[in-house]
């Protein structure tokens, strides 16, 4: 089993339309939850960063982390063509010695106009 | 700022060759990683290192080799390359621990294994 598990997708939907993503992940140490960007063949870029639980808000962009069920989501609301892109999870622990981030797969999404 | 680059940018090479990826970055940043991404199996880490002189293995070591022998470069090495190895391999540099998740990407480099 995977550390971290991510759905492939591809997703389609139309524009306007509210997109979520979602990971899960096994390991109870990690505590910092990023999503990461990646247009085709282009290398991924920081979207969203957020600490342990809550959400975090960022325009259109909503990142969530539930620590208690290891589950974290982002949600793009008014979707554009511009956000047609691959979305990666990335997690890590808090201790010294984590400068290494757990990817997911990433998930292929697509806006239709 | 040319952030991070990557040389070259596409690769052919035959089974047993040998070839040296080359990492730049011109954030003064102290850790820098290679990773290789594969269809169906995400980003994974390669090396990593965390100052110059230093460096560090990750998930994929094998096959690989690296140096860090000045802070704004990472070189990434096939000694014997094997049809394996054909990916698509990025360098990414972070600032340090505290801003370790905020990891820069280079363009990426395309290698194919004959």
């Amino acid at each position: 089993q995977k550390e971290v598990e991510q759905d492939p997708g591809p997703l389609s939907v139309p524009e306007g339309a509210i997109v979520s993503l979602n990971c899960t992940y096994s390991n109870s140490a990690f505590q910092y939850f990023m999503w990461y960007r990646q247009y085709s063949r282009k290398g991924p870029e920081l979207l969203m960063y957020t600490y342990s639980s809550g959400n975090k808000e960022d325009g259109r962009f909503t990142a969530q982390v539930d620590k208690s069920s290891k589950y974290i989501s982002l949600f793009i609301r008014d979707s554009q063509p511009s956000d047609s892109a691959t979305y990666l999870c990335a997690m890590r622990g808090s201790n010294f010695g984590n400068e290494k981030l757990t990817f997911g797969t990433g998930t292929r999404l697509t806006i239709i106009p | 700022n040319a952030g991070v680059t990557q040389t070259p940018k596409f690769r052919v090479l035959k089974t047993g060759q040998s070839m040296t990826l080359l990492c730049a970055q011109d954030m003064n940043h102290e850790y820098m990683y290679w990773y290789r991404q594969d269809p169906g199996m995400g980003l994974r880490l390669i090396h990593y290192s965390v100052g110059e002189g230093t460096t560090a293995k990750g998930e994929v070591p094998d096959g690989y080799n690296v140096s860090r022998l000045k802070k704004q470069n990472f070189l990434l090495g096939l000694e014997s390359a094997a049809p394996s190895q054909t990916s698509v391999y990025f360098c990414a540099s972070s600032p340090g621990l505290a801003g370790a998740d905020t990891q820069y990407f280079g363009p990426g480099t395309r290698l194919t294994v004959l």
